[in-house]
């Protein structure tokens, strides 16, 4: 079935460094491909997504690009503020709409210090 | 712009208590789910309507019964609480049914932290 498998964390990271986050998904066909945040004690927010091979998703200084060849959509920001500490989930959804949802990794914890 | 609204915000339950968590939108979404997040577990989908009148079971439902009252609001009851259902309950929507349309988001509540004792 569809799965989405990411880096595990927490991830400890000082202002003004490069992060990534790494997601690779299972799927049959072509799911569209998303990463949400959420902030503490708050929801989940859409922060990127992209619907093809090759698109790249950028939003806030974020982005990830759809590799189908590896199955990846990995999250990048060239210099994390602490303002981006939060938890980031990358999901996917089912072409088919066939599960009527969307399928998330367990998602991964940002902690941006000064 | 309300969105998604949760009701309540917090809730402490006693094993075998019953309670209903409200969700509405004023999107004018077709389609609203119900989610669970635990600790290192990521959201799992509870209950899902595709569209008014209309639910599915999700990814973990035991325990859970759901109401698809109208268009709007989309209501989860735990009819006898236990402490394995202690998470935080979220609801979302979306326009039409995930993977209708390509890069169709779902849009999410605030969540209800809930914890049964």
């Amino acid at each position: 079935g569809n799965s989405v498998t990411q880096m595990e964390g927490p991830v400890t990271l000082s202002e003004e460094a490069f992060l990534t986050i790494n997601c690779t998904y299972t799927a049959t066909g072509y799911p569209s491909l998303f990463w949400y945040v959420q902030y503490p004690g708050e929801g989940l927010q859409l922060l990127l997504k992209a619907t093809k091979a090759d698109d790249k998703g950028s939003n806030k200084g974020f982005e990830a690009t759809y590799r189908k060849e590896t199955t990846s959509f990995h999250l990048e920001k060239g210099s994390v503020q602490v303002s981006d500490s939060a938890v980031y989930f990358c999901a996917l959804s089912d072409p088919g709409g066939s599960q009527g949802n969307l399928i998330f990794g367990k998602g991964t914890k940002l902690s941006v210090k000064p | 712009n309300a969105g998604v609204t949760q009701t309540p915000k917090f809730q402490v339950l006693k094993t075998g208590q019953s309670m209903t968590l409200q969700c509405a939108q004023d999107m004018n979404h077709n389609s609203m789910y119900w989610y669970r997040q635990d600790p290192g577990m990521g959201l799992r989908l509870i209950y899902y309507s595709a569209s008014e009148g209309t639910t599915d079971k999700g990814e973990v439902p035991n325990g859970y019964n759901v109401s698809r009252l109208n268009k709007r609001e989309f209501s989860l009851r735990l009819e006898s609480a236990a402490p394995s259902q202690t998470s935080v309950y979220f609801c979302a929507s979306s326009e039409d049914r995930q993977g209708a349309q390509p890069g169709q988001p779902q849009h999410f509540g605030d969540g209800t932290r809930l914890s049964i004792l």
